[in-house]
This record gives structure tokens, C-alpha cells and sequence, in this order.
């Protein structure tokens, strides 16, 4: 199936661990993000790449770094995990090609630190 | 102050309902209008999208923009229990790259 993809789904660990999380997409589409979406629902953007090319950096801290290794995936790395991490985490793909940038979104990766 | 204001709710509606959802907005430059839906414990999607003002007809449901008030609806005729699932309204700038999402209504049709 064409579809975003992510793992793990769910993750739980304890504060100051490293953790990562995985996207593919086969859609064919150039820009991916990453998403963190709290307990209220509320969608924040957290980085944007096209081509594997960083284009979006929204004030995330230090401790988030994505890695793109080609334009099919982005990766999430988090070190020195903390409470306030916890949240679901979504990944989402998008064709830039003029109009608005449907985006299309992975199934979510519920991180919870304890 | 937040660029897109959208009421959380919770919102709820006997089946066969018109809903109403709405988000305001800040800034004048956006250009595109979008609203997803998002079941629990899934991703969002996109339900329809308009470009500058005006009204978009799909099925059910009515997407209507008025830039002058920089306030935008989603209207659901007929509602279902189906249509349970968190709303969420989405701009963007012309050729921004990333759209600016509300923070969401949650709406429970209830049979």
C-alpha cells in the first residue's frame, strides 16, 4: 500500500535515554516532516525536509535532530529524553508543486517517558 | 496571540445535526484554507481545502472562507456518528512550504 509509514508505535522509556524514530513514505513526494501533537490535540511543525535538504527548523530543542538519509525517509533522534517529550509524533509527506501542500500523515508514534 | 484560533470544544450533536466548526486568523497573508480530520489514535487527513474566499461544496460537508474577517467554517450537514473524529483548520502563504495548523475541535455525533 502507498502510505506513510512509522515505527515504533508505541514507545516507552525513561527520562535521559536516547530514542529513535523511523519514516518512510512511498508516495513519491519531496518534502516530509516531523510533527509533535500534546495532549490537547495541538500540532506543532518541528522540521521540514525537501530532497533531503533541511528547510524547516522550528524552535526544537538541541536534543531532536533529524536525519534524512534519502528523500523517502526521515529519521528522529532524541538524546537525554525528558518528561515533557511525551507526546505522539507524527510524520507526514508532501509534493510541493505550487497550491497548498496536502499533507499526508503517518499513523503517529506514541512516546511516553516515565 | 496565536495565528490560528480554533475553539478545542469538546463539541457534541444528536446524529442528523448541522455542525459548525470555525477558526479565526491573524495574519491576512494566507492564501490557503484547509481543514483535516483526525480519528483517535490516527493521523490527521485532509478533508477539503479552498483557495482566497469564498465557499467549497463537497458532499456533506461546506468549506467557506472570508478573508475580510479572517475567519473560516466547516459545515457538516446530517451529521453521523461516522463523523466523530478531531477537526483540525490548517493555512498556509503562498508558496511557504508548511501549513499552520488550529488547535483542533473535537466533535462526538452520538447516535
Amino acid at each position: 500500500d502507498t502510505a506513510v509509514s512509522q515505527t515504533p508505535k508505541y514507545l516507552v522509556t525513561q527520562m535521559g535515554n536516547d530514542k529513535s524514530i523511523k519514516c518512510e513514505q512511498n508516495l513519491g513526494h519531496d518534502t516530509m516532516y516531523w510533527y509533535k501533537q500534546d495532549s490537547k490535540k495541538f500540532l506543532k511543525i518541528m522540521f521540514s525536509y525537501n530532497n533531503k535538504e533541511l528547510i524547516i527548523n522550528e524552535t526544537v530543542p538541541n536534543r531532536f535532530s533529524p536525519k534524512s538519509p534519502d528523500k523517502a525517509h526521515l529519521n528522529l533522534h532524541i538524546n537525554s529524553l525528558e518528561l515533557g517529550d511525551s507526546a505522539v509524533y507524527f510524520c507526514a509527506s508532501s509534493q510541493a508543486a505550487g497550491g497548498p501542500h496536502e499533507q499526508f500523515f503517518g499513523p503517529g508514534t506514541r512516546l511516553t517517558v516515565l | 496571540q496565536k495565528e490560528v484560533e480554533q475553539d478545542p470544544g469538546p463539541l457534541s450533536v444528536p446524529e442528523g445535526a448541522i455542525v459548525s466548526l470555525n477558526c479565526t486568523y491573524s495574519n491576512s497573508a494566507f492564501q490557503y484554507f484547509m481543514w483535516y480530520r483526525q480519528y483517535s489514535r490516527k493521523g490527521p487527513e485532509l478533508l477539503m481545502y479552498t483557495y482566497s474566499s469564498g465557499n467549497k461544496e463537497d458532499g456533506r460537508f461546506t468549506a467557506q472562507v472570508d478573508k475580510s474577517s479572517k475567519y473560516i467554517s466547516l459545515f457538516i450537514r446530517d451529521s453521523q456518528p461516522s463523523d466523530s473524529a478531531t477537526y483540525l483548520c490548517a493555512m498556509e502563504f503562498a508558496n511557504a512550504g508548511k501549513s499552520t495548523f488550529g488547535d483542533g475541535t473535537t466533535l462526538t455525533v452520538k447516535p
